[in-house]
């Protein structure tokens, strides 16, 4: 079974600076997709970023980035340029790659990111 | 517009009282599933289903039912809510995808279930 932790359940950031919230993961697998998730005050789960474990590349969306770590089992998110529409709960979800199989979100606890102006 | 659509939104209930959730995609997705979300837990998969007529238990499946008669379609039930029954649930679907390829879940609004 695969879990996901994240060990910051609140943090805040000033407008315009840079944040990073972190995610670890425990599994077995060795081919899996990484996600983080933003859920404003409206409930939406809005997909932020992803990541496939088997490319090396960190990926970037905008001002999202993250730092992946497949030895360490790191899958941390930078916000640069914060703004206040990124106020949102951040989730982090681990997927394992199965050809056909079932497409179970593992998610972490989340981490409430408060951008203050 | 691609879109999962979950109702209702809002619910206040009764314990015993059954009651219906539903959900339907219009993007053609073979794989569909319910979460519940709690307060310091995340989101937990309750059910899920790879095709019509075909379901399975996820992390939490106890006190909920769910039926996938149509492709487009997966109600969750509750046949006898109880109080921890209260959550934020949300469908979500996707294509299964074959080989190398990430899927990206939809997901749904999410409904503020209440049972009191």
């Amino acid at each position: 079974a695969q879990t996901v932790t994240q060990s910051q359940p609140e943090m805040s950031v000033q407008e315009a600076e840079t944040v990073t919230l972190s995610c670890t993961y425990d599994t077995s697998e060795s081919n899996y997709y990484l996600f983080w998730y933003k859920q404003p005050p409206s409930r939406q789960m809005i997909l932020v970023i992803r990541q496939e474990a088997y490319k090396q590349q960190n990926a970037t969306e905008n001002r999202f980035s993250v730092n992946f770590q497949k030895a360490a089992k790191s899958f941390s998110l930078k916000i640069s340029d914060s703004q206040l529409g990124d106020t949102a709960m951040y989730f982090c979800a681990f997927m394992k790659h199965s050809t056909g199989s079932a497409r179970q979100l593992t998610f972490g606890s989340g981490t409430q990111l408060t951008v203050l102006p | 517009e691609a879109q999962v659509t979950q109702n209702p939104r809002y619910l206040i209930t009764v314990t015993g009282k059954k009651l219906t959730v539903t959900c339907s995609q219009n993007m053609n997705h073979e794989y569909m599933s319910w979460y519940r979300q709690d307060p310091g837990l995340g989101l937990r998969q309750i059910y899920y289903s790879m095709n019509v007529e075909v379901t399975d238990k996820g992390d939490v499946p106890e006190g909920y039912k769910v039926s996938r008669k149509e492709k487009r379609n997966f109600p969750l039930i509750l046949e006898s809510p109880s109080p921890n029954q209260t959550s934020l649930y949300f469908c979500a679907s996707s294509l299964l995808g074959q080989g190398r390829g990430i899927t990206e879940a939809f997901f749904g609004q999410g409904t503020r279930l209440t049972v009191v």
